[in-house]
Formats: C-alpha cells, structure tokens, sequence
C-alpha cells in the first residue's frame, strides 16, 4: 500500500510569515494525526481527526496553528504568522482504526520547517 | 503533566554488544508502543505491548511491559549497523484517544563496526 504523502519536504520562511503543510494519509485510514518533533526530542501531538472532525486539538497553538480535514481524506496544516520556536519537523500520521483502538501510527516523511 | 521518561538519551555501543532502553511513566499506561526512526527519516512502527508483564520478541529485540504497566523496556541482542537510528517509547493513557500516545524524548543509538 502506498504510505503517508506529506509535502513539500523542506521549507524556509521568515518570521511573521504563513505556510501551510499538506498530508494525504494511507487510502482508508479514518483517523489522521498532526505530529510536531523539535530537533531531539519526540513527537508532540498537534492534532488529531477522525474522518473529517477533530478529536483531540488541545495542544494546537489555535492563536496561530490551523488545520482541517473538509472531505475526511488529505488535511493542510497551517501557521500564521510564525515564529522562531516554530522551526521543527511537522509529520503526519494516519491508523486504520478509530480513536479508542490501538492501531499504529504510520508516519509520512515530514515537513522540515525553518524559521529564519 | 504526564510524561514519558526514557533513558538514556544517546547510547554508543560497538558493533556486537548489547543495548537496552527505559521507558518509565508517571502514570498507569493502556499499552504502550516502541518505534524506530532512523536518521533523516520518520518514526516506524515496531511493536505494541497491552498486557501487564507482557514479553515480545522480534528477532533480536526483547520488548517488556512492566508488572504496574508503568515501565517498558527494549534490548537488543548483538547490535548491528543497521541498528542505528533513535528508538522512540509511546505510552497511550488509560482514558486517552489513540493520538494521546505520550512519546519519550527517545534513545539515539550509535553502532561503532
């Protein structure tokens, strides 16, 4: 099966500006998941939908972190304006199954984000 | 909050000897999961753990669940260069939705031929 498309691959923006990330998850996969890693550590969870609604979004950033999922199938990831502390690793995340199973995450490649 | 300690953070070894990462939780996990990511690349799925005292093996890698469901564990046997990568813990909280994995800071492991 095909994997977790994520693009682009690489980003370099300067502060204040926007950019938004694009994920297609695995065909199939109800449940899609935001993951932001900063160099060293592990993935923080952004936010997380099941088909096209948001289950878990209490650490997005909301003042200027925004995502949606409109057909219940690829997502964007937005931030707006950014800042420094912003720089990381933004991955993608999809399972098969719903939010109280114990399916595994299959990751996308990521977004690497670089704030200048 | 609730975290997921692991320990140690970098681990050196030489081509041939074992190694093993910790994976501590300040609370009562449903299960937890082990992934892999090697350098440049994103997290891999190894295994999931749900039972108390639970023991999987994949090869040359043991992967334990604590008694109290609180710790895990993960050893590998003769590491080889292919080895290398950082190996992430990720402990779900009971109650939790599936994204609430709590991840580890991780372990990055180092191969010397």
């Amino acid at each position: 099966e095909a994997g977790v498309a994520q693009s682009p691959r690489y980003k370099i923006i300067e502060k204040r500006q926007s950019v938004a990330f694009w994920c297609n998850p695995i065909s199939g996969h109800a449940t899609l998941y935001w993951y932001q890693q900063i160099l060293g550590q592990g993935p923080k969870l952004l936010i997380q939908f099941q088909n096209n609604g948001v289950v878990d979004d209490s650490q997005l950033p909301k003042d200027r972190f925004s995502a949606e999922r409109l057909k219940g199938v690829d997502s964007t990831l937005k931030i707006q304006p950014a800042k420094l502390e912003d720089s990381a690793v933004y991955l993608c995340a999809s399972s098969s199954t719903g939010q109280w199973n114990n399916s595994p995450l299959h990751f996308g490649n990521g977004t690497r984000l670089t704030v200048t | 909050g609730q975290q997921v300690m692991q320990i140690p953070q970098y681990q050196h070894v030489q081509e041939g000897e074992d190694f093993t990462t910790y994976c501590n939780s300040s609370t009562t996990l449903s299960n937890i999961q082990w992934y892999k990511q090697r350098p440049g690349g994103h997290p891999v799925f190894l295994i999931q753990l749900v039972k108390s005292g639970e023991v999987k093996k994949q090869k040359r890698l043991t992967f334990q669940f604590g008694e109290a469901k609180k710790n895990s564990s993960l050893h590998i046997t003769a590491t080889q260069t292919t080895d290398v990568g950082t190996y992430f813990c990720a402990g779900k909280i009971y109650g939790g939705s599936q994204g609430n994995l709590i991840f580890g800071k991780g372990t990055k492991l180092s191969v010397k031929p």
